[in-house]
């Protein structure tokens, strides 16, 4: 079974303009999570995709947003990028069931000069 | 304030020797997951804990969730290189059912040959 895909892997954008990424989960589950790693934060919750409903979100501003297709791909976008936002994006996913285990993906190093 | 502690936060072990990675959270633990990470990739799944008590191996590695449910320790048998990496828990502190986890700031591993 194929594990967790992130496309791009890498992506280098400018300050103000906008970014997205996508990933596909495992076949078969149909919660996706994004989290946002930094080396002063570490690892935070952005938001969780169900069946096309963003059930959680996390403490972050509303330039980070996402959606999910009937797939149960997922896509997440960030718009008037900042400096900050440099990090690596991850996505997870599991099935419904609870409790369950959550599989990441490799990742999108975004870097915004 | 930090909801998830990890201790220690880097750890220097010589080939073949045993280690112990410590976990503790202020809140409940109704899942406790352990995750590898190399360097800018993504989280390898290792082990989930969801009852008190409870204790799961997989080849080398021991993980256990303490009886009160707000500590787990992650221990290495006989380390070798392949275990050098980035240890991190991911708590589920809200009842299983959000997929939603806390992370620690994660434990750098490094084994010498």
């Amino acid at each position: 079974k194929a594990g967790v895909t992130q496309t791009p892997r890498y992506l280098i954008k400018t300050r103000g303009q906008q970014v997205t990424l996508s990933c596909s989960p495992i076949s078969g589950h149909r919660s996706v999570s994004w989290y946002q790693q930094t080396p002063g934060q570490g690892l935070q919750f952005l938001f969780e995709y169900f069946s096309e409903t963003q059930r959680n979100k996390g403490n972050f501003p509303g330039r980070f947003s996402g959606r999910q297709f009937s797939n149960s791909r997922s896509e997440m976008n960030v718009s008037t990028l900042e400096l900050g936002d440099s990090a690596l994006y991850l996505c997870a996913s599991s099935l419904v069931t609870s409790p369950s285990e959550q599989y990441f993906g490799p990742g999108t190093r975004l870097t915004v000069t | 304030s930090q909801e998830l502690e990890q201790s220690p936060q880097s750890l220097i072990v010589q080939e073949g020797k045993n280690l112990t990675i410590n976990c503790t959270s202020s809140k409940t633990l109704y899942g406790l997951y352990w995750y590898k990470q190399k360097y800018g990739e993504g989280l390898i799944f290792l082990m989930m804990l969801q009852k008190g008590g409870e204790e799961k191996s997989h080849e080398k590695i021991t993980a256990k969730l303490d009886e009160k449910k707000q500590q787990s320790s992650l221990h290495i048998t006989a380390s070798q290189p392949s275990h050098a990496g980035i240890y991190l828990c991911g708590a589920d502190n809200s009842g299983g059912s959000n997929y939603k986890l806390t992370f620690g700031k994660g434990t750098l591993l490094t084994v010498n040959p």
